[in-house]
């Protein structure tokens, strides 16, 4: 069984601040893992995705994640926070052969002028 | 490309009546998924199809759920009778074999 744990429900962050969102996961084969972002009343879009080659993965909108195998950890990053990057983001595991994604219960980002 | 479409965006309906919600795919996915979205449980993978055949449906709740793909280009999600706990925000998502998931904008169902 695979599952994702997002260990932060509301992180608030100042514009120009870093933001980091926390993701653990449990996957009992080896996982790609994916970070997606849900604005407001809009479907969600795929950030970053990590499928086994590099640990640091980079995304779109200056995002990154990395991958830590030891500490079952792929925690999402950003040096400096835009107010555009409010939204909900959703820390998504997949098990190798497999075409379901189990989606952890969402972070939502706030970001303060 | 226009990405993966959905129908209505919004639904109100009432307890007790038949709800359809549609799906176009992106041209050329072989894979399409319907999830259910509440405050409740989160994003839930309801049913999964490849080349237009039905592959898991263990997540569809109820008998009242069922899901047809008559060709590569349309889905439907069904709920007959709909039922107040059923309202949700329902996605439709495709993808090209084993990658990432395209999302569509989702079809917020309200049933009164």
């Amino acid at each position: 069984a695979q599952s994702v744990t997002q260990l932060d429900s509301h992180v608030s962050v100042s514009e120009g601040t870093p933001v980091l969102l926390r993701c653990n996961y449990s996957s009992s084969y080896s996982p790609s893992l994916f970070w997606y972002v849900q604005h407001p009343n809009k479907g969600l879009q795929l950030l970053l995705k990590y499928t086994s080659a590099a640990t640091l993965v980079k995304g779109i909108n200056g995002f990154e994640a990395e991958f830590k195998k030891s500490e079952t950890s792929f925690h999402l990053t950003k040096p400096s926070a835009h107010m555009s990057d409010a939204a909900e983001y959703f820390c998504v595991v997949r098990r190798a052969g497999s075409y379901q994604l189990t989606f952890g219960k969402g972070t939502k980002l706030s970001v303060i002028p | 490309d226009a990405g993966v479409i959905q129908s209505p965006r919004h639904e109100v309906t009432e307890m007790g009546q038949e709800v359809t919600l549609r799906c176009k795919p992106i041209s050329g996915h072989d894979y399409l998924f319907w999830y259910r979205q509440t405050m409740m449980r989160g994003l839930e993978l309801l049913i999964y199809f490849n080349n237009n055949v039905p592959i898991d449906d263990s997540g569809m709740p109820e008998d009242r759920f069922s899901a047809k793909m008559p060709n590569a280009s349309f889905s439907t999600l069904k709920i007959q009778p709909s039922e107040p706990r059923d309202s949700a925000v329902y996605f439709c998502a495709s993808s090209l074999e084993v990658s990432e998931q395209f999302f569509g904008p989702g079809t917020r169902l309200t049933v009164l």
